[in-house]
Formats: C-alpha cells, structure tokens, sequence
C-alpha cells in the first residue's frame, strides 16, 4: 500500500534556531508533495505545493526564505523551518499525491519552539 | 477565492442517533471534496472522497453526496457510535495535489 513518513515525529528546538523533517514517500511515486501546517486549536494551512519539475509554489504567507524545501525525486521531500519563533510551533504534515486524486499523509513532525 | 466553509465548531450527540456535519465549498473549478478524520495526536486519514459521476461515497458507515447546485459535501451517518468522537475536516481538492482545509468539525459523541 501507499504509505508516507515523516521524521523527526517530535523535535525541539530553541527559539531562533532552525531544524529540517522529512518526508518519504513508500509504495507510490510522489508526483506533487504539499507541505501543511496546523497551529494549536487550527485547521491545516497550506504552505507549499512541490510538484516535480516545477517551481515550488508558497502560499501567501509563506516564503522560500522561512521554509525552503527540496523535492529532489518522486518519493522524497523536505522542509527546514529558519529561525524558529514560538508562532512556528505546531503540527507539520506532508501531503503526497500518486497522480491520481488520492493525497497520502505522514503522522506529521510536531515542533515545540522553547 | 477558493474556501471551504465548516459552520459547526462542535457538534455533541447521544449515541445511536443520527449524524450531519455540514460542509459547502467556493471554487470557480469543479474540485473533488474529501472529509479527514483526525484522531487525537494522530495524522488526518482519508474518510471520503467525492465521485465526478456523483456516486455516493461511503466508508465505516458514513457518507456524503456532493451537490453542485449547492456547493454542499454534507457527512452523514445514521447511527453514531463512541468511537466516532473526533476532528472531522472536510478539504477542496483540484488536479494539482494541494488540498483547502475546513476550520474543522468536532464531534463528540457521549453514552
């Protein structure tokens, strides 16, 4: 079956530090991986759309220069958080896409910012 | 633009009646609509998803009916039980993979 992990499940990291999760795709081939965020008692923001051999899209809010991802090949991806705050705290989900409609979570990287 | 709209915050309910959480959608495109269950400390998983020949998706005993003419994607089940208590998010979909989350329903279902 499809599956999606993500690692670090939990980190911690000093406010002003940065910290890298990845997300790897198993048993499907990732055509796009979408980056989402959930802030405590919040739905799920969209940060970013990675589509292979495409420009990475941010959404408004988001820059490449907080949150720079690399999506090297069709099964994995990763996102670095620059310079975390305590309003960067929360839920990190990667979302990939086989092609078809389907979206496949990971279990998230939750950050705590201290 | 493009949103998803979920007016229930929380929705409380006795076990063994019936459950309808409310979900409509603003998009110029014609999207695919899903529900997420999200269980405690967990990752969102796939409940349903919608059917461009308007099928009537259905999983674990809930479903939903995406109509147009009202930009609605309802979830319903006749029957709650216990082990339904948790965040029900409904999310617009297009070609492309990203998907528009709802603010998020949840529900609590009690004895």
């Amino acid at each position: 079956g499809a599956l999606v992990y993500q690692y670090p499940r939990r980190t911690i990291c000093k406010s002003g530090t940065s910290m890298r999760m990845e997300c790897q795709a198993v048993g499907f081939q990732a055509t796009s991986v979408a980056w989402y965020r959930q802030s405590p008692q919040k739905t799920f923001e969209l940060i970013a759309l990675s589509t292979v051999n495409s420009a990475i899209k941010y959404e408004q809010n988001f820059t490449q220069e907080k949150f720079p991802i690399s999506h090297p090949n069709l099964s994995f991806s990763s996102m670095t958080v620059l310079n975390a705050y305590l309003e960067d705290r929360g839920l990190y989900l990667c979302g990939a896409r086989d092609g078809a409609t389907e979206v496949f979570f990971g279990k998230g990287t939750r950050l705590t910012v201290v | 633009g493009d949103s998803v709209t979920q007016t229930e915050g929380l929705v409380t309910l006795t076990e063994g009646l019936p459950v309808m959480l409310n979900c409509t959608y603003q998009s110029t495109y014609s999207p695919f609509l899903f529900w997420y269950v999200q269980h405690l400390n967990e990752a969102p998983k796939l409940l349903l998803k919608s059917f461009t020949d308007n099928k009537r998706p259905e999983h674990q005993g809930f479903h939903a009916t995406l109509h147009k003419s009202s930009s609605s994607f309802h979830l319903q089940k006749s029957s709650a039980q216990l082990s339904d208590s948790a965040l029900y998010y409904c999310a617009w979909g297009y070609n492309q993979g990203k998907l528009i989350f709802g603010q998020g329903t949840k529900l609590s279902i009690k004895p």
